[in-house]
């Protein structure tokens, strides 16, 4: 089975412009989360989804995140405009809860490096 | 509040030699799981071992194995016969359940191992 798919796999960009990232979680899981990881805070959970509805968006820094899940099998965080403190690395990660025998562990993609000049 | 602390920033231990990673946590909720992932230097996260909050015994993934402590409120992770390809990023997470019937992962600040020849 293919893991969780992240799209693109590094993206350089300059202060101000749209950036939309993206992800496939692995086919079957109904939880879908956002991370955006950096030196300085470690890894931080942006925002979840289960069965395409976002949960919690407590961690969305600010109103120039967004993220959205139109069906199971995809998701986007945009950024507009970008700034440089956004450069981080995002993860995608995806579960299931209440499967027999399943634990809930979350499996995460390969991320995004996301350089914001 | 911190959820979960791992004291060591950096390891070194040798080849062929056991390792102990440690980790602590707080909650006050009866139902968790912990985690550990591994963050080699190409950039992915790698789920290696789950512990349950109810698990009678101590989880064993291969080399891995979870030393869980609940009273003193650890999960150490030891690594048996260790390998150059373990050296990387650790880190110990804890699953929470939200009031919202959701549930968060808190991660640690991580540990860096380095395996010697």
């Amino acid at each position: 089975d293919a893991g969780v798919i992240q799209s693109p796999r590094h993206e350089v960009t300059e202060m101000g412009q749209e950036v939309t990232l993206r992800c496939k979680p692995i086919s079957g899981h109904d939880y879908l989360f956002w991370y955006r990881q950096t030196m300085m805070r470690g890894l931080e959970l942006l925002i979840y989804f289960n069965n395409n509805v976002p949960i919690d968006d407590s961690g969305m820094p600010e109103d120039r995140f967004s993220a959205k899940m139109p069906n199971a099998s995809f998701s986007t965080l945009k950024i507009q405009p970008s700034e440089p403190r956004d450069s981080a690395v995002y993860f995608c990660a995806s579960s299931s809860l209440g499967l027999a025998g399943d634990t809930d562990t979350q499996y995460f993609g390969p991320g995004t490096r996301l350089t914001v000049l | 509040a911190q959820k979960i602390t791992q004291t060591q920033p950096g390891m070194f231990v040798q080849e062929k030699e056991a390792v102990t990673l440690d980790c602590t946590y707080d909650t006050s909720d009866p139902s968790y799981g912990l985690f550990w992932y591994k963050q080699p230097s190409s950039g992915e996260m790698i789920f290696l071992i789950y512990q349950g909050s109810y698990d009678q015994q101590n989880a064993t993934e291969g080399r891995y194995s979870l030393n869980f402590q609940k009273a003193r409120k650890s999960a150490n992770l030891v690594i048996s016969a260790s390998q150059l390809g373990d050296s990387a990023m650790y880190f110990c997470a804890m699953r929470e359940a939200l009031e919202n019937s959701g549930y968060a992962l808190n991660f640690g600040k991580g540990t860096s191992l380095l395996v010697t020849p």
